[in-house]
């Protein structure tokens, strides 16, 4: 089993949908969690962190429960500019990260 | 915020050529950094984990004759990637550690190698 697993994709919405992406972690240890967005052929960029109590940025929002170990992004009135694949990312206190596959959205007109 | 920058972005060379990559931390000092390599449509696999001073650590599987890493310095951490071949062309990118608790770690902007 994956250390981080995340849905399988692709997820192909139009502009407008809401959509809804889920991970799931194994280490209970785990300390700190982020999405993160990564364009073809461009490294990760951080596009949130995650925190317990859920956490909102305009029309994203992300939640975790620590007792389930999951994670989740919810993207409302998706852009075309929306379109990227999304990483699930857990850290350990050493800082180490552990990545999922990744969850590619495209968005259509 | 803290800037970790990669050089070069993008090498095409022929294969048994012998390729450096350098990870520089620009406003803040790195006793760790991380090199991970991406194969197309797949998630980051942490390859090594440079440590300032001492030996470089290496997660399983990882050839460590292949992919040299050496922290000279607090600010500086180098890949070289020896003798490549065709199926070393992939992305590797490098990162920094959180500052912080909490904090998310700050990548290079990456490096696509290809090899001929």
């Amino acid at each position: 089993r994956k250390e981080v697993e995340q849905d399988p994709g692709p997820f192909n919405v139009p502009e407008g949908a809401t959509v809804a992406f889920n991970c799931t972690y194994s280490n209970s240890a785990s300390q700190s969690f982020f999405w993160y967005r990564q364009d073809c052929r461009k490294e990760p960029k951080l596009l949130m962190s995650v925190y317990s109590s859920g956490n909102e940025d305009g029309r994203f929002t992300a939640q975790l429960n620590r007792a389930s170990q999951y994670i989740s992004l919810l993207i409302r009135d998706s852009k075309l500019s929306d379109s990227a694949t999304y990483l699930c990312v857990v850290n350990t206190n050493a800082g180490k990260s552990t990545f999922g596959d990744g969850t590619t959205l495209t968005v259509k007109p | 915020g803290a800037v970790v920058s990669q050089h070069p972005s993008r090498v095409i060379c022929k294969s048994g050529t012998s390729v450096k990559i350098e990870c520089r931390s620009l406003d803040f000092q790195a006793t760790t950094m991380f090199w991970y390599r991406q194969f197309p449509k797949k998630s980051l696999m942490l390859m090594a984990t440079s440590n300032e001073g001492s030996k470089a650590t290496y997660e399983q599987g990882v050839e460590k004759d292949k992919f040299l890493i050496n922290h000279a310095s607090l600010t500086l951490s180098t890949l070289t990637v020896t003798s490549a071949h065709p199926e070393d062309s992939s992305f590797y990118i490098c990162s920094a550690p959180p500052l912080g608790g909490g904090q998310p770690q700050h990548f290079g902007d990456g490096t696509r190698l290809s090899i001929l």
